[in-house]
């Protein structure tokens, strides 16, 4: 069964601070994984995509892919109040993505 | 200009009442989904077309039939609704290019409300 896990939150950060999110997934069939924010009562729009082991860089967000442990990861520098979301890990297998429950970031100003 | 644009985007009805969702993409992407996600926020896909073809029915009631009258177009349609069918229904396209491609682009969502 391809699943993908996340730590449901809430995860609380100061304003300035890196908030690090973290997504397991069970099958290593997948090769890339997307990172998706979801604002409350809004449609999730996409961050950032990884396909390679190691660090993609994008602004304030980093990516981070270890195929080895299945393990991939958001860093979000430099936090602010509107990084206040949930964030969803998916994974995509061949014909369509499977999404993580969320992690809820709340950036305390 | 929207890009993925869903219709409407809330629906209060009753129990057993026949309701559908509409949902057009002017992107030009081939593939086109719905995704449920329920109160706990988990986004479950439901159905799949590829340029009018169905490629993906996970197990869902078949009272949720989707119709995809071209590959800008899919629409939802559920019979008999039951008050366990309240969620918000995401429907999304996408443009593969190996690997996920750019990932999905969603609309606004639908939120059901069944009473």
């Amino acid at each position: 069964q391809k699943e993908v896990e996340q730590n449901s939150g809430p995860l609380s950060v100061p304003e300035g601070a890196i908030a690090s999110l973290n997504c397991t997934y069970s099958d290593r069939g997948s090769q890339s994984f997307f990172w998706y924010r979801q604002y409350s009562g809004k449609s999730p729009e996409l961050i950032m995509f990884i396909y390679s082991n190691g660090d993609k860089e994008d602004g304030r967000f980093t990516a981070q892919l270890n195929k080895a442990s299945q393990y991939v990861s958001l860093l979000i520098r430099d936090s602010q109040p509107s990084d206040s979301a949930t964030y969803l890990c998916a994974a995509f297998y061949g014909q369509n993505f499977v999404f993580g429950p969320g992690t809820r970031l709340s950036v305390l100003p | 200009d929207t890009a993925v644009s869903q219709t409407p985007k809330y629906l209060v009805t009753q129990m057993g009442n026949d309701k559908s969702i509409k949902c057009e993409q002017n992107l030009g992407h081939d593939t086109m989904y719905w995704y449920k996600q329920d109160s706990k926020k988990f986004l479950k896909i439901m159905f799949s077309y590829n340029n009018k073809e169905l490629i993906i029915n996970e197990t869902v009631p078949n009272r949720f039939s989707p119709k995809s009258p071209d590959k800008a177009h899919l629409n939802l349609h559920i019979n008999s609704l039951e008050l366990g069918d309240s969620a918000v229904y995401f429907c999304a396209s996408s443009q593969e290019v190996g690997q996920g491609g750019y990932g999905y682009t969603f609309g606004s969502g639908t939120r059901l409300t069944v009473v």
